[in-house]
């Protein structure tokens, strides 16, 4: 079974701090993605990477960044948390374009 | 551009009823399309899938889906809902042609199985 863990289920920090998110998988998918998840509004992609090193900006990459220097591991990087970043951040990963993406657990972060 | 409209945000059925999850999708040239549940406070499951073929789907936990080319549409059923049913689902598609490697999701239905 993929296994997909995300650093923290819940998260709570204040405005304009720095936010690390980290995402690992064991299953050796090439594809990874970062969403979030707001009532009402479902899943929104905010970054995505193929590989090591690449990446690519999703519908709502605004105020955030993402590194990816192993293929298992896809970290979220919130450069100045604010209060509209409050959300459900899920992680998940893919393997080739015909396949269901398998999603970690999710981590609930609260911006005060 | 691709999207993904689920138009009730809450069914609600009876245990031991036939249950229906809309979901219409625009897309330019053929679809992938997926069917996702999550339960409360977890991560989204996998449920089933359309990539060719058969225009029915089966997924897990007596799931099925239908594709509907001329109605861009991609229902999921189930002809006897249980208690545990009860969860968040969502649709997601990604189109063959667009070059976009991301699924898009639609903004999800809550589904209530009363017992």
């Amino acid at each position: 079974d993929v296994k997909v863990t995300q650093s923290s289920r819940y998260l709570v920090k204040r405005t304009g701090e720095k936010v690390f998110l980290e995402c690992v998988q064991d299953m050796d998918h090439e594809n990874m993605f970062w969403y979030r998840q707001d009532p009402g509004l479902g899943l929104r992609l905010i970054y995505f990477s193929y590989d090591v090193k690449m990446k690519e900006k999703g519908d709502i990459p605004e105020g955030y960044s993402v590194s990816r220097e192993k293929k298992e591991r896809f970290s979220l990087i919130l450069e100045s948390a604010s209060t509209n970043q409050t959300s459900m951040y899920l992680c998940a990963t893919q393997t080739g374009e015909r396949n269901e993406q398998f999603f970690g657990p999710g981590t609930r972060l609260t911006v005060l | 551009a691709q999207s993904v409209a689920q138009p009730e945000d809450q069914v609600n059925v009876a245990e031991g009823n036939p249950l229906t999850v809309k979901c219409t999708y625009s897309v330019s040239g053929n679809p992938y399309l997926f069917w996702y549940v999550q339960y409360p406070n977890r991560g989204l499951q996998f449920l089933l899938k359309y990539i060719t073929g058969d225009n029915l789907v089966k997924g897990s936990y007596g799931f099925e889906a239908e594709f509907n080319k001329s109605q861009t549409s991609f229902h999921l059923k189930k002809p006897s809902a249980l208690v545990s049913d009860s969860a968040l689902y969502f649709c997601a598609v990604r189109g063959l042609d667009t070059g976009r490697r991301a699924l898009t999701f639609g903004s999800g239905t809550r589904l209530q199985v009363q017992p």
